[in-house]
């Protein structure tokens, strides 16, 4: 199976700065068409996960574009422009390369 | 508007079967490959089962394979998840979840399992 690790597991954050996360894969994943099978996603508290990022570096539809989603093979990154105070929640990474699908464990950002 | 709502979870004691359901609207759901994600209480995400478009191709995490059964009715635009010899280890929030290129850009609001005595 595919480990997927995240780094920090807890980040607070001041309304306004910028934050980063990063998520490291224990495989490439890269796939032979070219794209690279990596998500972000974030879960407000009581609620399901929302996707922020496909495909490495797409935003989802509605995401606001301070959100940005960068890297290659097994090094990624999730970086906010500007935390919002919305912006609050744990943030998974998941690779969706091989099954079974794996997610990182989550890293909880709060204000 | 997309919708999944899943329904079926309930308290249930070990050894015992449930049958999760997951109602999907506003999209040809018979176009999509479908997943089952959990997550226990406090805990992390974790991925439990996938089957395509017309359910030719299904997997499972090691952790459910040869107890639960996924399934899907495209007629009636559902996706099941039958779970049988239930563990404590079972007990989670199950959602489905949409899959379109290697994301979930759909997820249900969940239904909880709590498999205890």
């Amino acid at each position: 199976d595919i480990v997927m690790t995240q780094s920090p597991l807890s980040l607070p954050v001041t309304p306004g700065e910028p934050a980063s996360i990063s998520c490291r894969s224990s495989q490439s994943l890269l796939y032979s068409n070219g794209n690279t099978y990596f998500a972000w996603y974030l879960q407000k508290p009581g609620q399901s996960p929302q996707l922020l990022i496909y495909l490495g570096s797409n935003r989802a539809s509605g995401v606001p574009d301070r959100f940005s989603g960068s890297g290659s093979g097994t090094d990624f990154t999730l970086k906010i422009s500007r935390v919002e105070a919305e912006d609050v929640g744990v943030y998974y990474c998941m690779q969706a390369l091989q099954t079974p699908f794996t997610f990182g464990p989550g890293t909880k950002v709060d204000i | 508007e997309v919708e999944l709502v899943e329904s079926g979870g309930g308290l249930i004691q070990p050894g015992g079967s449930l049958r999760l359901s997951c109602a999907a609207s506003g999209f040809t759901f018979s176009n999509y490959y479908m997943h089952w994600v959990r997550q226990a209480p406090g805990k992390g995400l974790v991925w439990v089962s996938f089957i395509s478009s017309e359910g030719s191709t299904i997997t499972y995490a090691d952790s459910v394979k040869g107890r639960f059964t996924v399934s899907r009715d495209n007629a009636k635009n559902t996706l099941y998840l039958q779970m049988n010899s239930l563990r404590a280890e079972d007990t989670a929030m199950y959602y489905c979840a949409r899959v379109v290129h290697g994301g979930y850009d759909y997820w249900g609001q969940g239904t909880l399992v709590t498999v205890s005595s």
